[in-house]
């Protein structure tokens, strides 16, 4: 089993609907939790950290769930500019691990 | 501010040779991960270098190997390429160690031939 887990999409959803990912962990060692984003043959950019109370940015919404060991990414509204991959990231003290990410394409 | 910078951005070797990347943190990060990531894939994790100590590393063989210098600037070295190592290989800084967001430079694609 993978560290970090997730659906590989693609999801291919309508201009303005809302769209959730998942993203499973199995370490439940002390650890940090964030969203990237990818653009195709781009770099990883930080999207949003994860906080264990829920964390919003704008259309943006990142949940952290300890005892079912997942994160999730829900985006209201989704926008032409939103296609890419997303990426969640697990990370402790000496160790990072990135998803393989889910790609998202959102259609006129 | 000056992000993350990475060269060289494309190389191409040949199996068994040495490669040598380079990786200039951004202004007032004093901690540097570098990745492989292949296609289609997430980056996956190399080893991370915190005030140029190695400070934790990915399931990768030993001939990987890297350096963190005083500016806080990086190197990361691949020794006996193999062709698998075809990937491209970022770069990321942060302030304060792993559990602190990365900031990525675009990245050197390494071709094997």
């Amino acid at each position: 089993r993978k560290e970090v887990e997730q659906d590989p999409g693609p999801f291919n959803v309508p201009e303005g609907a809302t769209v959730a990912f998942n993203c499973t962990y199995s370490n439940s060692a002390s650890q940090s939790f964030f969203w990237y984003r990818q653009d195709c043959r781009k770099e990883p950019k930080l999207l949003m950290s994860v906080y264990s109370s829920g964390n919003e940015d704008g259309r943006f919404t990142a949940q952290l769930n300890r005892a079912s060991q997942y994160i999730s990414l829900l985006i209201r509204d989704s926008k032409l500019s939103d296609s890419a991959t997303y990426l969640c990231v697990w990370s402790s003290a000496s160790k990072i691990i990135f998803g393989s990410g889910t790609r998202l394409s959102i259609r006129p | 501010e000056t992000g993350v910078t990475q060269s060289p951005t494309h190389l191409i070797k040949t199996r068994g040779q040495q490669v040598t990347l380079r990786c200039s943190s951004q202004s007032g990060h004093n901690t540097v991960s570098w990745y492989q990531q292949a296609l289609g894939q997430g980056p996956q994790f190399i080893f991370q270098y915190y005030r140029e100590e190695e400070n934790g590393r990915g399931n990768f063989p030993p001939r990987f190997s890297g350096l963190q210098f005083p500016n806080y600037s990086s190197e990361l070295n691949v020794n006996a390429l193999e062709l698998d190592d075809s990937a491209l290989y970022l770069c990321a800084s942060s302030s304060g160690g792993p559990d602190q967001p990365q900031h990525f430079g675009d990245g050197t694609r390494l071709s094997i031939l």
